[in-house]
């Protein structure tokens, strides 16, 4: 089974760094783009970025660069979603979630999904 | 940059009805189009890839049509269990990826 399982919940302060993370199984790791999706409380889903873990290749939604850093340990299968300063606006529930090329198109979608993980940033 | 834009943006029918979400992209994006349902508490479920292709193990009553700039998502009869929101999703050169902005679809 293909499944993507996301690190827990997190509380933290403004000002903190924090890394969240994603560990794909059931599936070749380095050979899917592993992308990061924010989405605030009720409100809809925002694309923040994507890697190739094969080569560590990675792609930044104008919103979100230089605002995150995202990382992959192919060693252990996992992709990786970071802050070095928190702000009260980060708080949001974050998924992970492996995107599929079509072999013949250059069409893409998303599957699976991580369970997500919310990120609580509050004084 | 390409954007979705999803209408209605809430659509409130009963069980039993067709549902027919709309999906429009402004610009050509071929047949590169996903959806995916979200229910409370719970991840997107990707129902949808390449504009009409269901994914494994999603029922016949949910199908997607169009190409081009004009996508819709029909539902042929709904069940209680479909009431959620929908997304749509693109994918083109840049940037990668794009989401609607969804459609909540409610009890009447």
């Amino acid at each position: 089974e293909v499944q993507l399982v996301q690190s827990g919940a997190e509380v933290k302060k403004p000002g903190e760094s924090l890394k969240i993370s994603c560990k794909g199984s059931g599936y070749s790791f380095t050979s899917y783009w592993i992308g990061w999706v924010r989405q605030m409380p009720g409100k809809g889903l925002e694309w923040m970025g994507i890697i190739y873990p094969g080569d560590s290749d990675t792609r930044y939604s104008p919103s979100f660069q230089g605002q995150v850093t995202i990382s992959a340990d192919k060693s252990i299968s996992t992709a990786y979603l970071q802050w070095s300063s928190l702000k009260a606006s980060d708080t949001a529930m974050y998924y992970c979630a492996r995107l599929v090329i079509g072999v013949t198109t250059g069409s893409g979608w998303f599957d699976p999904w991580g369970q997500g993980t919310l990120v609580t940033v509050s004084s | 940059e390409i954007v979705l834009t999803q209408s209605p943006a809430t659509l409130s029918l009963s069980p039993g009805e067709r549902a027919t979400l709309s999906c429009r992209a402004s610009q050509s994006v071929s047949s590169y189009l996903a959806w995916y349902q979200q229910k409370p508490g719970q991840a997107p479920r990707l129902l949808i890839y390449d504009a009409s292709n269901r994914a494994t193990g999603i029922p016949a009553r949910f199908s997607g049509s169009g190409s081009g700039t004009d996508f819709t998502l029909t539902i042929s009869s709904l069940e209680p269990e479909d009431f959620a929101v929908y997304y749509c999703q693109q994918r083109s050169n840049w940037p990668p990826v794009t989401f609607g902005q969804g459609t909540r679809l409610e009890i009447k």
